[in-house]
């Protein structure tokens, strides 16, 4: 079945360090995007891609980056790790003739 | 799994009873908007969606309406169960015209056995 999976399932990093979280999926989806929850924020929009090269800021992209290589997967990179960013991570996928996101199991990141 | 959000409104219902969460969206131009379930230390599901030249749409025991005079939307539980426990999110898409989604903060759903 296709799906959309996140490693790792939990990290724990110190400030400073570069960290990258990976996202993969196997629907073919065009549409990839990487949010970021916290309590009381719901859901914000870190980065996004609508294809291979392609990727866009969303509402909260200071100090994460993204690259899109090939279709199944949009990497986030924390350049430099701060303690502002221990968060929960959701990456989703989207097909572009469909509004609907499925998401994956998301990376609890907490910054030391 | 880790909590989603300690200070979220919370509805608190029997089971057997039946559910409705309440959204408000914020700007009356979007015309798509999504329903989303998430469980404790999981993603969010897709529940059930609504375009905006429809004001009801009906899935497996849950209904969504749209109500576009006051920008609202609601979701409807029939006969709820202790396995829809979880927080709720509506989403709008953008108004730019893109493929993005707007979340709102979500309500908690607690079933009382």
């Amino acid at each position: 079945d296709a799906e959309i999976t996140q490693s790792p399932r939990h990290k724990i990093t110190e400030t400073g360090r570069q960290v990258t979280l990976a996202c993969h999926q196997t629907w073919n989806h065009n549409n990839m995007f990487w949010y970021r929850q916290d309590l009381g924020h719901g859901l914000r929009l870190i980065h996004y891609s609508y294809g291979v090269h392609d990727t866009n800021k969303g509402e909260v992209s200071d100090g994460y980056s993204v690259s899109r290589s090939n279709t199944e997967d949009l990497p986030l990179t924390l350049e430099s790790a701060a303690s502002s960013q221990t968060s929960v991570y959701f990456c989703a996928s989207s097909d572009p003739g469909l509004d609907e996101q499925y998401f994956g199991p998301g990376t609890r990141l907490t910054v030391t | 799994g880790e909590s989603v959000g300690l200070h979220l409104p919370t509805l608190s219902v029997q089971e057997g009873d039946n559910s409705i969460i309440n959204c408000a969206y914020s700007n009356s131009a979007s015309d798509y908007f999504i329903w989303y379930k998430q469980e404790s230390g999981k993603g969010p599901q897709f529940i059930i969606d609504i375009r905006s030249n429809m004001d009801k749409r009906q899935g497996q025991r849950v209904t969504v309406l749209l109500n576009k005079t006051v920008k609202h939307l609601s979701l409807q539980i029939a006969a709820t169960q202790p396995g829809d426990s979880a927080v709720y999110f509506c989403a709008e898409n953008s108004q730019d015209s893109s493929y993005k989604l707007i979340f709102g903060s979500g309500t908690r759903l607690l079933v009382r056995p």
